[in-house]
């Protein structure tokens, strides 16, 4: 069980905007930056956001980060069929050491 | 363009090392940070640790006890060694590059990963 929890799935319509949640439980995630990837099926992870809320160079601002306190979130905005997708958010845990990912959700385009 | 390719055997037996080399390419291994994360099958990611172009690594807790990484800067090469796999460490096996020099824990670029079986 991850200490990162996100919801297993949400969806939307093509041109809709979708939100995930990245909870931590008790903790802030303080100066531990969170960064978001978008995994398509059968292909590597790909980093969104930075930093709670910076792009890499090359990705959309329909995709947009933000974090406060225990949580953290990812917007994207005018949604796609390529954008169907599992998202994972990540970040470092102080009290286990160790670097993680949130349990990812499922991005359905309807 | 930065191109990381992921190497080993594609099946391990149970109790041997797992041995895997990610060879990078349009960039040095002498800058960044370098990760190790894997996946299992229909599972989530998990990180294994990262080593530093200076050397110095730092590793999953829950793996720290069996898993080594390394580079090899002549040939632009780093390594994953991780020992007494059992059935839990069949996973697709990425590596990574951090994003900028001082940030390991955001990975830009990752490679296409390798499925590693572990078989009784």
């Amino acid at each position: 069980q991850s200490v990162l929890t996100q919801p297993p799935s949400v969806s939307a319509a093509p041109g809709q905007k979708v939100t995930i949640s990245c909870s931590r439980s008790g903790t802030n995630f303080g100066s531990n930056y969170v960064s978001w990837y978008q995994q398509l099926p059968g292909t590597a992870p790909k980093l969104l956001i930075y930093e709670n809320d910076k792009r890499p160079s090359g990705i959309p601002d329909r995709f947009s980060g933000s974090e406060s306190g225990t949580s953290a979130t990812l917007g994207i905005t005018g949604l796609q069929t390529g954008d169907e997708a599992d998202y994972y958010c990540g970040s470092w845990d102080d009290s286990l050491s160790a670097y993680v990912f949130g349990p990812g959700t499922k991005v359905t385009v309807l | 363009q930065v191109q990381l390719q992921e190497s080993g055997p594609g099946l391990v037996k149970a109790s041997e090392t797992l041995s895997l080399t990610c060879t990078v390419s349009g960039d040095s291994i002498s800058s960044y940070y370098w990760s190790w994360i894997r996946q299992p099958p229909g599972g989530g990611l998990e990180w294994i640790g990262y080593v530093h172009r200076s050397g110095t690594t730092n590793y999953s807790p829950s793996l720290k006890s069996r898993v080594t990484i390394s580079l090899d800067r002549s040939k632009n090469q780093l390594f994953l060694k991780l020992t007494s796999v059992a059935a839990a460490d069949t996973a697709v096996y990425y590596c990574a590059r951090g994003l900028y020099g001082t940030n390991w824990y955001s990975s830009e670029y990752w490679g296409q990963g390798t499925l590693v079986a572990v078989s009784s």
